[in-house]
């Protein structure tokens, strides 16, 4: 079972700075077997797809907003935060096979 | 646009059953694969059950054999059936389905599960 590691568990910024998550799988994923997805969710909402595929953007989603892979590290990146970007973020890994869905344990970002 | 929205939640008692419901409108076109998700008070997202569209069935390892994942792509139709309800059951579950992205990229805005004597 492949455990993802989000970090860190909070992130302190002011709007206007640069946010970097990582998001850590327990073991080396195959890009062809398995694909990487970012969320984003705030308080008393559903979640929100920003990313899926590892740096593809969800439709209406910000440039603002990317991802990329670098070993077994996933990153999400926000260049400039806005104010309706703080919020909770989840990684989520999709195994095509057997299918299952795994979640990282979430980063919250908040206002400094 | 697109509408889901989940019904059914409500208390129950430890051992007991529930069936939550889930129906999406706004599109129609046919989904490979529709899912469960839930959130337990203050917890992170945790995924639940797949359905595939050729009617495979997958589920996370602490629901398996006690939940059971049914619905209807074509009419865009999601159900859980949770037996053997226990107290860590307690959670929003959410329905969602894959758009152009193949990901989970539509969601209903939840129906809270409670377990509780």
């Amino acid at each position: 079972e492949i455990v993802l590691t989000q970090s860190p568990a909070t992130l302190s910024l002011s709007p206007g700075e640069r946010a970097t998550l990582s998001c850590r799988a327990s073991q080396s994923v195959s890009t062809n077997l398995a694909y990487l997805a970012w969320f984003q969710q705030k308080p008393g909402q559903a979640p929100r797809l920003l990313i899926y595929d590892t740096s593809d953007r969800a439709t209406g989603i910000p440039a603002r907003f990317s991802g990329s892979l670098s070993g077994t590290d996933f990153t999400l990146t926000i260049s400039t935060l806005e104010p309706e970007d703080f919020a909770v973020y989840y990684c989520q890994l999709r195994i095509i096979w057997p299918p299952t869905w795994t979640f990282g344990q979430g980063t919250k970002v908040e206002i400094k | 646009e697109v509408q889901v929205v989940e019904s059914g939640g409500g208390l129950v008692q430890p051992g007991g059953s529930l069936r939550v419901s889930c129906a999406a409108s706004g599109f129609i076109v046919t989904r490979n694969y529709m899912s469960w998700v839930r959130q337990a008070p203050g917890k992170g997202l945790e995924w639940v059950s797949t359905i595939f569209s050729d009617g495979g069935t997958y589920y996370a390892d602490s629901m398996r054999g006690r939940f059971t994942i049914s619905g209807d792509n074509s009419k865009s139709t999601l159900f859980l059936q949770m037996d053997s309800l226990r107290v860590d059951d307690t959670a929003v579950y959410y329905c969602t389905f894959p758009g152009g992205s193949d990901a989970f990229d539509f969601w209903g805005q939840g129906t809270l599960v409670t377990v509780s004597s």
